[in-house]
């Protein structure tokens, strides 16, 4: 299986930006996902990497390494909703399964 | 487009009692999975469906989980008996197909074991 890490918790300023790191095994890689899960809820998707560099979405961009097993999630002018954990997720080859991340509890403050 | 429905939302049991959860993924999506996600840790995949037959069990507890999907739509996912450690919410999620990329996830259902 793989290994997934990612910062337990962080704090940001309203309108800030904001870097959620994860690395993951290289081993068997078919892609990696960013969701965002507030509490109570459903995991929601925001983002797929498979290959290299920055996909950019709005507010919200990820960014992939496979040779360095590293992704991020960057958010840009945090709004008070975007507290959440985010959950970052490898997909294995040949299975799709993903494997999650403890995800990274994010809060957002005045 | 009506999301991944589950039921119930919430069930409170006493261990060694069995639960049964149901999980009705969106039309038209061959692959489903149950997760089992434990406060503050992230979703850990117990089993996963491609139409009515099984792909991967592995991280499936089969000395008392057990799941089905026998017409290749709706599941159900029972525990039997039931652990103190089994509290938990159990996540659904379906896509399209095994390769599908944006897993769309159920509501969960939070079981309290006590």
């Amino acid at each position: 299986g793989q290994n997934i890490d990612q910062p337990t918790e962080m704090t940001a300023t309203e309108g800030a930006i904001v870097q959620i790191n994860c690395t993951y095994q290289t081993s068997g890689f078919n892609g990696l996902f960013w969701y965002q899960q507030h509490a109570g809820e459903a995991p929601t998707f925001l983002s797929y990497n498979v290959l290299d560099g920055l996909e950019e979405k709005g507010r919200f961009s990820s960014f992939l390494s496979r040779s360095k097993g590293y992704s991020y999630l960057l958010l840009k002018e945090l709004q008070m909703k975007d507290s959440a954990s985010y959950l970052c997720a490898e997909r294995g080859a040949g299975s799709y399964q993903l494997t999650f991340g403890k995800g990274t509890k994010l809060s957002v403050i005045p | 487009e009506a999301g991944v429905a589950q039921s119930p939302r919430y069930k409170i049991i006493e261990k060694r009692q069995s639960v049964a959860f149901w999980c009705n993924p969106i039309s038209g999506h061959a692959t489903l999975y149950w997760y089992q996600q434990i406060l503050g840790q992230g979703p850990k995949l117990l089993i996963q469906f491609q139409n009515n037959g099984v792909v991967d069990d592995s991280q499936l507890p089969k000395d008392r989980f057990s799941a089905e999907r026998l017409k290749g739509v709706d599941s159900t996912l029972k525990i039997q008996p039931a652990k103190l450690e089994d509290s938990a919410v159990y996540l659904c999620a379906s896509t399209l197909d095994r390769g599908g990329t944006e897993a769309f996830f159920g509501q969960g259902t939070r079981l309290t074991v006590v």
